[in-house]
């Protein structure tokens, strides 16, 4: 059974705090991706990764970053947590064929900032 | 960049009947990729149907087929017989298959309701 787990179900952070989000998938999958998911605005482009140590910035990078040491593993950092980024955040993976290939999505991180 | 519009917050249908979802999208490119995908209350993300630019048939899984009109950019969802466990979040996503990369683009989503 092919999956992405992400680290934690719930988390709650201050504000100035940093945070990592972790993210690991099983299916030896190039691409990477991390999304933010708000009420009314659907899943929105963080930041997505093709390659170990690769990345590009998608629709809203502001705040955030990442890093891929490992090809399994893509970390979604928040550099310095603000109360704007409490959110639903969704990680993803898929095959780098250019194709219609699935992506999976790990269960989502919950993330309070107060 | 490309964009995709999801013009229904919210539908409802009566179980076993049909509904449809739409959605539209903008993109300059002519080979891409387009997806529905679902989102119960537990939050897992998964695929209902996948259709390819390129081929003119609509794409068909059991009870949910498609409505793709290439040239009006449009891409609707049907769901027949609808069930209860068929509720949930369902977005639209494009994927394109050039040289603009591998990231998949959403829509806002559309939350249907089954009625009993």
């Amino acid at each position: 059974d092919v999956k992405v787990t992400q680290s934690s179900r719930y988390l709650v952070k201050r504000t100035g705090e940093k945070v990592f989000l972790e993210c690991v998938q099983d299916m030896d999958h190039e691409n990477m991706f991390w999304y933010r998911q708000d009420p009314g605005l659907g899943l929105r482009l963080i930041y997505f990764s093709y390659d170990v140590k690769m990345k590009e910035k998608g629709d809203i990078p502001e705040g955030y970053s990442v890093s891929r040491e490992k090809k399994e593993r893509f970390s979604l950092i928040l550099e310095s947590a603000s109360t704007n980024q409490t959110s639903m955040y969704l990680c993803a993976s898929c095959l780098g064929d250019r194709g219609g290939t699935e992506a999976f999505f790990g269960q989502g991180t919950r993330l309070t900032v107060v | 960049a490309q964009t995709v519009t999801q013009s229904q917050p919210e539908m409802s249908v009566q179980e076993a009947e049909t509904v449809t979802l739409s959605c539209t999208y903008d993109t300059s490119e002519s080979d891409y990729y387009l997806f529905w995908y679902k989102q119960p209350p537990s939050r897992q993300m998964i695929l209902v149907i996948r259709q390819e630019a390129y081929k003119q048939q609509n794409a068909t899984e059991n009870r949910f087929s498609v409505n793709f009109q290439k040239a009006a950019k449009s891409f609707s969802l049907k769901i027949s017989d609808s069930q209860l466990g068929d509720a949930a979040m369902y977005f639209c996503a494009y994927r394109s298959a050039g040289s603009s990369g591998d990231k998949l683009t959403f829509g806002t989503g559309t939350r249907l309701a089954v009625r009993p």
